[in-house]
């Protein structure tokens, strides 16, 4: 399995400012995603980092409030922008394990948004 | 599309009892099946997962599921509820495009 790291782990933040969120992954992956897990809820699809290329989108997610880069085949990060309370969750990546039907996770980022 | 349902929002169990956690899957095609465990302020871990190999899936810490078609279904077990269980754990399902959709969780309460 790989072994993921976040940073930060947790920051609490003001409104109309930004974040970025690190994810390190301990082998070259190539799919990586982003997630979000709301207070008390399930995680969401974000979008898939693709190395190379612009990430996919799920709906109800866009680039400008969530961009996304993915360098290199170990890392990616996540921006969450002009954010407002209703941001405040969770947020984690994970990377796909190459054939095994598997994913794993990083230990998450704890955003608050006062 | 599919998707996972996943019954009870919370579940309690007294310690030592059977731990039972309901996932009702809808899928067009043989699904591959998943159950993710999170432990508080942690990330999630794989507890086991069903590939069509075979229908009864033994996961990590005497964890196991069966797949059962003809009921749409693929429940979590263990026989002998331990303290250290407690957590929230997702039923997922994984979609053609290797995205993998989550239910809403049930959280596991041990009652001493």
């Amino acid at each position: 399995s790989a072994v993921i790291s976040q940073k930060p782990s947790r920051d609490i933040c003001q409104r109309g400012t930004s974040l970025t969120i690190q994810c390190q992954v301990d082998s070259q992956v190539t799919m990586m995603f982003w997630y979000r897990q709301q207070p008390g809820q399930s995680l969401t699809l974000i979008a898939t980092a693709n190395q190379g290329s612009e990430a996919t989108y799920e709906s109800g997610f866009v680039i400008d409030k969530f961009p996304i880069s993915r360098p290199n085949l170990t890392f990616s990060t996540l921006t969450v922008s002009n954010m407002s309370p209703e941001d405040s969750s969770i947020y984690l990546c994970s990377v796909g394990s190459g054939g095994l039907n598997e994913q794993y996770f990083g230990p998450g980022t704890r955003l608050t948004v006062t | 599309a599919q998707s996972v349902t996943q019954l009870g929002s919370h579940v309690s169990v007294s310690e030592g009892a059977l731990v039972l956690l309901r996932c009702n899957y809808s899928s067009s095609v043989p699904p591959y099946l998943f159950w993710y465990v999170q432990y508080p302020n942690q990330g999630l871990q794989l507890l086991l997962k069903y590939t069509s190999a075979a229908t009864l899936v033994k996961g990590i810490n005497g964890f196991e599921a069966e797949f059962k078609k003809s009921e749409t279904s693929f429940h979590l077990t263990k026989p002998s509820a331990h303290m250290s269980d407690a957590a929230e754990y997702f039923c997922a399902v994984e979609n053609r495009d290797d995205k993998i959709i989550f239910g809403k969780g049930t959280r596991l309460h041990i009652l001493p």
